[in-house]
């Protein structure tokens, strides 16, 4: 199970923000919110994560409600290069010592011209 | 210089027949990990590695077994070839194999039984 919930598809106009939603509402408190891309025919692609607090690198924003509850990752001017499937995962303990990566379905990206 | 390489990028064989894939990475990371990628394109854990030794193994079948011979390298070995193992299988690795690390993917291995 993803343990997360993101819309299957948005559209955003080249050099707009791209705001994608995540909701995580059974996230527990020492668990991380990460987003991934995939671009076709390409390995995922690591963009950012955060536990509470909003965070902000090169690539992207990620702002997590107070209550953790939801996400959202902010592209702030969208190229025609980050169309993509984007994931929205919930890193959790798998009991086994380590903390895999569950990807669901995502969210398609499509950045128009 | 690639991260997380993987060979071969593609790989068409037929039903029945062994074959390997190999990964390396060259980031110093302690862990490594194999994923699959389904036609259906749900990416799914399969092993992860931490320092040469096996962490998680998620129900895979006993015809997959990963092999590390050092922490810089996750090989993996497939006997006997299905229609089903057709996929996209991806190697990945991270630091260690703590909540707050994030993986590096490769750019995958396209299998195809014929």
């Amino acid at each position: 199970d993803a343990k997360t919930t993101q819309p299957p598809s948005m559209d955003c106009a080249e050099g707009r923000a791209a705001n994608l939603p995540c909701n995580h509402s059974t996230i527990s408190g020492n668990e991380y919110v990460y987003w991934y891309r995939q671009i076709h025919s390409q390995g995922p692609q690591y963009i950012i994560h955060g536990l509470k607090n909003n965070e902000t690198n090169e690539m992207a924003s990620l702002i997590i409600t107070e209550d953790r509850k939801s996400s959202t990752l902010i592209l702030p001017h969208a190229t025609l290069r980050d169309t993509a499937v984007y994931y929205c995962i919930v890193r959790f303990h798998s009991g086994a010592g380590s903390y895999q990566l569950t990807f669901g379905k995502g969210t398609k990206l499509s950045v128009i011209p | 210089d690639t991260a997380v390489s993987q060979t071969p990028k593609y790989l068409v064989t037929q039903m029945g027949n062994d074959k390997s894939i190999k990964c390396e990475q060259n980031l110093g990371h302690d862990t490594m990990y194999w994923y699959k990628q389904d036609s259906k394109k749900f990416l799914k854990i399969m092993f992860s590695y931490n320092n040469k030794e096996l962490i998680i193994n998620e129900t895979v079948p006993n015809r997959f077994s990963p092999k590390s011979p050092d922490k810089a390298h996750l090989n993996l070995h497939i006997n006997s070839l299905e229609l089903g193992d057709s996929a996209v299988y991806f190697c990945a690795s991270s630091q260690d194999s703590g909540l707050n690390q994030p993986q590096h993917f490769g750019d995958g291995t396209r299998l195809s039984i014929l």
